[in-house]
């Protein structure tokens, strides 16, 4: 999908364990963004990062979420403790920055029971 | 800061011509996005267009922007069952943050044969 893998595709896991989704996009962008997509909210934008910097950070829903991009072919979303209402598809997309368009991973479906 | 809407769901046949509307608040928007979301899958961009343009064209698909009432549409001529799917709305205001690129919550387009 669009140059980015995420890992794992599928998650379920119980309330109060902790989560770590991942994404690889390819190389050679310039912008690295994580949202999650529910029915009752649609898709957010949690965190952007911007050559390996993270910009904005105020979609974070709470504290218990954190990001991390180490380097710029890596890219870690973990939350921690899962609650139930965490359950939703998180996507990875990568920008160039040229036109603003994004290109989306095919997500990691995650169910917090 | 930038609201963009769309309709929830719209109904077609096969064959038929499919009309998608999302209408946006700032005006200073200058990339409009459509992006399709098939089961399972991230968004896949399709098309884009500048707000310099009025229309543009791209095989079955031809978007029309008013900017003056600040309307977008997607037209899908001779619409396939594969063409359902949801389909994202997107505006951005390039030049200022890039990680503004802010979607609408998505039509989901139903193509009966």
């Amino acid at each position: 999908d669009a140059g980015v893998i995420q890992s794992p595709r599928h998650e379920v896991t119980e309330m109060g364990q902790e989560v770590t989704l991942r994404c690889k996009p390819i190389s050679g962008h310039d912008y690295l963004f994580w949202y999650r997509q529910t029915m009752m909210r649609g898709l957010e934008l949690l965190i952007y990062f911007n050559n390996n910097v993270p910009i904005d950070d105020s979609g974070m829903p709470e504290d218990r979420f954190s990001a991390k991009m180490p380097n710029a072919s890596f890219s870690t979303l973990k939350i921690q403790p899962s609650e139930p209402r965490d359950s939703a598809v998180y996507f990875c997309a990568w920008g160039r920055g040229l036109y603003n368009e994004q290109f989306f991973g095919p997500g990691t479906r995650l169910t917090v029971l | 800061g930038e609201d963009v809407e769309q309709s929830l769901f719209l109904s077609v046949r096969e064959g038929d011509s499919s009309v998608i509307n999302c209408t946006y608040t700032d005006s200073s928007s200058t990339y409009l996005y459509w992006y399709k979301q098939e089961p399972g899958a991230g968004l896949q961009l399709l098309t884009y267009i500048f707000s310099n343009m009025d229309m543009k064209q791209d095989q079955r698909l031809t978007v029309l922007l008013n900017k003056k009432d600040k309307h977008l549409s997607l037209r899908i001529a001779d619409t396939q069952t594969g063409d359902s799917a949801i389909y994202f709305c997107a505006a951005t205001n390039y030049g200022g943050s890039q990680g503004n690129l802010i979607f609408g919550k998505g039509t989901k387009l139903s193509v009966k044969p």
